[in-house]
């Protein structure tokens, strides 16, 4: 049993460039979410999805996008590469609020 | 908006030593609220979950508190050790599934030997 797992775990930018956060989970989670994490400021909450199919906007979600084929996948699409997206981000994933939620252990991102 | 905060935002304290740590949430309706760990350059591992309808739950030496009408939590460590130095967060959930969690900013503890 994997839980959540995020690829790659370090990434390195140029401003402009796009690319993908992989988020997996092997846990048959209904509930999944991708959040950054910035000095400062805490965890801000970027997208959610609560099944497949279903997606939606969290506190800061300008600049990313996310689909939800399957109940496994989550994957994060950053369309144009900013430095101001240089982050830590999160993917996370829970069956409900009784069982709480399981984070994986992280993508380090730089855009130069 | 929900907000949650923690303080202290850092505490350094000696081994043995029990401490409690403190989260506040502005709004009473969440579902319920989970203390988590996150060492240097890590993860964040969940340590305690407590529903809105709960008052605590315990788990080895830790123990976490809910007041939800006050919108107060605190986090309890007992006989501290070194490895229990990290970032300690805490966050609320807004939603049912909680795929919206609110997170404070947390609070560094250091367990000095």
């Amino acid at each position: 049993n994997a839980g959540v797992t995020q690829t790659p775990k370090f990434q390195v930018l140029k401003t402009g460039q796009s690319m993908t956060l992989q988020c997996a989970q092997d846990m048959n989670h209904e509930y999944m979410s991708w959040y950054r994490q910035d000095p400062g400021m805490g965890l801000r909450l970027i997208h959610y999805s609560v099944g497949a199919g279903i997606t939606d906007q969290g506190e800061v979600p300008n600049g990313y996008n996310v689909s939800r084929s399957t109940t496994e996948d989550f994957p994060l699409r950053l369309l144009s590469a900013a430095p101001s997206q240089t982050s830590v981000y999160f993917c996370a994933s829970g069956l409900s609020s009784l069982y709480g939620y399981t984070f994986g252990s992280g993508t380090r991102l730089t855009v130069v | 908006k929900q907000e949650v905060t923690q303080i202290p935002a850092a505490l350094s304290v000696p081994e043995g030593e029990n401490l409690v740590l403190n989260c506040s949430f502005t709004d009473s309706a969440i579902y319920n609220l989970q203390w988590f760990r996150q060492d240097p350059g890590k993860g964040l591992t969940s340590l305690l979950l407590i529903q809105s309808s709960q008052r605590e739950q315990t788990s080895g030496r830790l123990n976490a508190s809910l007041d939800k009408s006050s919108g107060r939590s605190t986090l309890y460590i007992a006989a501290s050790q070194p490895g229990d130095s990290a970032t300690y967060l805490c966050a609320v959930s807004t939603q049912g599934g909680s795929e919206k969690l609110v997170f404070g900013k947390g609070t560094k503890l250091t367990v000095n030997p």
